[in-house]
């Protein structure tokens, strides 16, 4: 089974803190991105990574940073966290490139890190 | 731009009716279209896909057939069950490959 692991279920932090969100796949997948969860919007991508190093903005980068050294993790960073931060954040990942079709490029996804920000 | 639309929740129904949960699209190209399920407390799992017009797509006795002419992907299931009880994702991938999530669908099932 695919496994993505988040390593926070649940986190609270002050506005202005610097904020490391970390996720973690154990099955050698290329690709790995991180969305946000807001009731009555749906997920929207925040930035994505298709190889160690690499990176590529999401539909809503601004306020976050990544980092991917190794490819089994891939964190999401809060440079100095804002209340319009507070959110459900998912990570995702999967085995090939965005294109084509078949299994190798479906997202799995972790169970998710609530973030609030007060 | 590439959108997805689904029916506003909550969706509230006793165990073993009918459910419909309504989906439509806009896209340039042939998205593939696919609903996930996030149970409490968990992360999304993939429920179905559909990768062709007329495709239809099933799992866990889930349907939902890809219909071209009325850019529509709506999820059915003939009888509901209590552990039916989830938030529903319909989402397409566009020709990029980014996946473009619906706002989510709650439905709650009361025995």
């Amino acid at each position: 089974d695919v496994k993505v692991t988040q390593s926070s279920r649940y986190l609270v932090k002050r506005t202005g803190e610097k904020v490391f969100l970390e996720c973690v796949q154990d099955m050698d997948h290329e690709n790995m991105f991180w969305y946000r969860q807001d009731p009555g919007l749906g997920l929207r991508l925040i930035y994505f990574s298709y190889d160690v190093k690499m990176k590529e903005k999401g539909d809503i980068p601004e306020g976050y940073s990544v980092s991917r050294e190794k490819k089994e993790r891939f964190s999401l960073i809060l440079e100095s966290a804002s209340t319009n931060q507070t959110s459900m954040y998912l990570c995702a990942s999967s085995l090939t490139g965005l294109a084509g079709e078949g299994a190798k490029n479906i997202q799995y996804f972790g169970a998710g890190t609530r973030l609030s920000v007060l | 731009g590439n959108s997805v639309t689904q029916m506003e929740g909550p969706v509230t129904l006793s165990e073993e009716a009918f459910l419909t949960i309504n989906c439509t699209y806009t896209a340039t190209g042939y998205p593939s279209l696919f609903w996930y399920v996030q149970y409490p407390g968990e992360g999304l799992q993939l429920l179905l896909k559909a990768t062709k017009a007329d495709d239809k797509g099933s799992n866990k006795g889930f349907e939902a057939t890809y219909r071209k002419e009325t850019t529509s992907f709506h999820l059915e299931k003939g009888s509901v069950q209590v552990s039916d009880s989830a938030v529903y994702f319909c989402a397409l991938r566009n020709q990029g490959g980014k996946l473009i999530f619906g706002q989510g669908t709650e439905l709650s099932v009361k025995p």
